[in-house]
């Protein structure tokens, strides 16, 4: 069964550019979440999806980022325009149901470096 | 503000020998626990994980204690084999579930022979 795809896994751009990542889940999950990591840091929810249904997104900086998940399977992430703290890594994860204690499936996650 | 915290940014520890991760968190409102691992140029894995209902879990070499008390959790890994090198991370949720998690900053674990 293949995991969670994310591409691209590097991503160098100057400042004030666009950038965005996508990330198909593993088939039948109903949840995606979208995290980022900074450097020496944990990761940090920035959205969860339920289906097509952005149902927390209270921790996504939304005058710059933007999520969507058309079809409630896979998403893309975007940033625009990236400044230089947007460097981290972002990280894709999925799971059956957000409602039951089942763990998150993380993709490899997109390394962002911003010039 | 950290809400979980792991205060030990690395480990070295003997193949054989057991470790110790340490976690500790300040919101009282968390009430399902979690550690992961991740490996360099991976995502994290899900190790095991801990409801406030219970103070400890065992899977195979990992253990993991839960003092609420004392808002503490520690992860045991016996005996501790060179592939368990890694980043581990703790992290925490107030719905029961993994639907919000808090992660702590990790701790390198590092398994020498």
């Amino acid at each position: 069964e293949a995991g969670v795809v994310q591409s691209p896994r590097y991503k160098i751009i100057e400042k004030k550019q666009p950038v965005a990542f996508w990330c198909n889940p593993i088939s039948g999950h109903n949840t995606l979440y979208w995290y980022r990591q900074n450097l020496g840091q944990g990761p940090e929810l920035l959205i969860r999806y339920e289906n097509e249904e952005a149902v927390d997104d209270s921790q996504l900086p939304k005058d710059r980022f933007s999520a969507e998940r058309l079809k409630g399977v896979d998403s893309t992430l975007k940033i625009q325009p990236a400044e230089l703290g947007d460097s981290a890594v972002y990280l894709c994860a999925s799971s059956f149901s957000s409602t039951n204690t089942g763990e998150l499936f993380f993709g490899e996650g997109s390394r962002l470096t911003v010039l | 503000d950290q809400q979980v915290k792991q205060n030990s940014p690395s480990l070295s520890v003997q193949e054989g020998r057991i470790s110790i991760l340490n976690c500790d968190y300040t919101n009282s409102m968390f009430d399902y626990f979690l550690w992961y691992k991740k490996y360099p140029a991976e995502g994290p894995t899900f190790l095991i994980s801990i409801s406030s209902i219970k103070d400890k879990n065992e899977d195979g070499r990992f253990t993991v204690f839960l003092n609420k008390s004392a808002k503490h959790l520690s992860l045991h890994i016996v005996p501790s084999q060179p592939g368990d090198s890694a980043v581990y991370f703790c992290a925490a949720s107030e719905t029961g579930t993994a639907s919000k998690l808090t992660f702590g900053t990790g701790t390198r674990l590092q398994v020498t022979l």
